[in-house]
């Protein structure tokens, strides 16, 4: 198993309050990605970083933003979290982004964080 | 923009029996990948099977197999042999080939009965 760990795997926060959720990989993978995951969606993107410092929005951005300040380390943060973000998260590292186009690299999945926002 | 559509909700088979999960997708680009996860009980998302749209042949690995018909833009994937393991929700994606981002499907919950 890739080694992907997620922090914390469970929250519990009310409407209003700013959240920080932690993806940390051992496998110093450049590509990091922020997904949600919500019946009848899928799992859609929110952000990925494709090094320290690079991030890019995925298709569900509005409300979140993220950090990479070390290659192992992705944080996602709700800065004013609202009901409407309650949801599984899942953060995914990849091997992709060798030198332009992408080789269709597989994306391995940590273990989610379950976030519920009263 | 790219789409993927699974359109069975949910599916059932018996153990030792074989199932077939549909996928299909809309692009018009020429170079991408499909890939199927599963998500057992656990939540965890596990890689099942990859394949590469410019490759014919289609992509196994020990009971799961797909079939890819580039044309009619679908990926199916075929359980031979079903395990009550094999119990979960089950994931189709598409990747177009200068990104690195995935799109997927709602999901196939697959119930294997003894």
């Amino acid at each position: 198993d890739a080694g992907i760990t997620q922090s914390p795997r469970h929250k519990v926060t009310e409407t209003g309050t700013p959240v920080t959720l932690r993806c940390h990989q051992t496998e110093n993978h450049r590509y990091m990605y922020w997904y949600r995951q919500d019946p009848g969606h899928g799992l859609r993107l929110i952000h990925y970083s494709y090094g320290v410092k690079d991030t890019d929005k995925g298709e569900v951005s509005d409300g979140y933003s993220v950090s990479r300040s070390k290659t192992e380390d992705f944080l996602l943060t709700l800065e004013s979290a609202t009901s409407s973000q309650t949801s599984v998260y899942f953060c995914a590292i990849s091997e992709a982004g060798g030198s332009g186009a992408s080789n269709g690299e597989t994306q391995y999945f940590g273990p989610g964080t379950r976030l519920l926002v009263l | 923009a790219q789409t993927v559509t699974q359109s069975q909700p949910e599916m059932s088979v018996q153990e030792a029996e074989t199932v077939t999960l549909s996928c299909t997708y809309d692009t018009s680009e020429s170079n991408y990948y499909l890939f199927w996860y599963k998500q057992p009980p656990s939540r965890q998302m596990i890689l099942v099977i990859r394949q590469e749209a410019y490759k014919q042949q289609n992509a196994t690995e020990n009971r799961f197999s797909v079939n890819f018909q580039k044309a009619a833009k679908s990926f199916s994937l075929k359980i031979s042999d079903s395990q009550l393991g094999d119990t979960a929700m089950y994931f189709c994606a598409f990747m177009k080939g200068d990104t690195d981002k995935l799109i997927f499907g709602t999901g196939t919950r697959l119930q294997v009965f003894p």
